[in-house]
């Protein structure tokens, strides 16, 4: 069980908007720490994607954004492209645990 | 540019212990403002926070593997060690080691990953 939630799948068109939302608690999203999202492609290793709860890396397109709400935090990708086909994980610090991770979101472009 | 890069034996046999390193390039490891972490993920499964240390020497670890995990850090070599004890099949995993930025605590360098399997 991990401390933070995902949605196990999410799916949208080609040119479509998704959303992939990561539901902590107030012992670490809730208490105000920022969310980082990462994505990764079969076989390889994640890559940080969104840090900062909503702050860019250099590369990463701005049709990739990330936002937060109490203890929920999301991800959302505009203009849906097949190579956005992978699996999305949330991590954020925790007052307890230290570093926790949401269990995966697999995003299938149709 | 930073690289991380995992080493160790891909095999383990059941109550031995897990042994890897991570050698670090393009930076030093005493630069003091990144923990130096491992991960792993099991086939199929998410990602889960092994521990990390800073250069220092300060160690913190996953509540749920702390009794079998040791992580330490050899500045010389610019590398950094994982040891997990009394391995079972459940410790079967991708383990990837990973840089975390000390200020934002995101991971934003990663090595690609080696796959350990336990098994007799």
């Amino acid at each position: 069980q991990s401390a933070l939630t995902q949605p196990p799948s999410v799916s949208g068109a080609p040119g479509q908007r998704v959303t992939i939302s990561c539901t902590g608690s107030s012992s670490n999203i809730g208490a105000g720490y920022d969310v980082h999202w990462y994505q990764q492609l079969p076989g390889t290793a994640p890559k940080l994607l969104i840090y900062g709860t909503s702050n860019r890396p250099s590369g990463v397109p701005d049709r990739v954004s990330g936002s937060k709400s109490g203890t929920s935090a999301s991800l959302a990708i505009t203009g849906l492209q097949a190579e956005d086909e992978a699996d999305y994980y949330c991590q954020s610090y925790d007052s307890s645990l230290r570093v926790v991770f949401g269990g995966g979101t697999k995003l299938t472009v149709l | 540019q930073v690289q991380l890069q995992e080493s160790g034996p891909g095999l383990v046999k059941p109550s031995q212990t897990l042994s890897l390193t991570c050698t670090v390039s393009g930076g030093s490891i005493s630069s003091g403002d990144q923990y130096w972490s491992w991960i792993r993920q099991p086939p199929g499964k998410g990602l889960e926070w092994i521990g990390y240390i800073f250069y220092s020497g300060s160690p913190y670890y996953n509540p749920s593997l702390k009794s079998r995990v040791t992580i330490s850090v050899d500045t010389s070599k610019n590398h950094f060690s994982l040891k997990l004890s009394s391995v079972t099949a459940a410790d079967t995993a991708v383990y990837y080691c990973a840089r975390e930025h000390y200020d934002t605590l995101n991971f934003d360098y990663w090595g690609q990953g080696t796959l350990v399997t336990v098994s007799s």
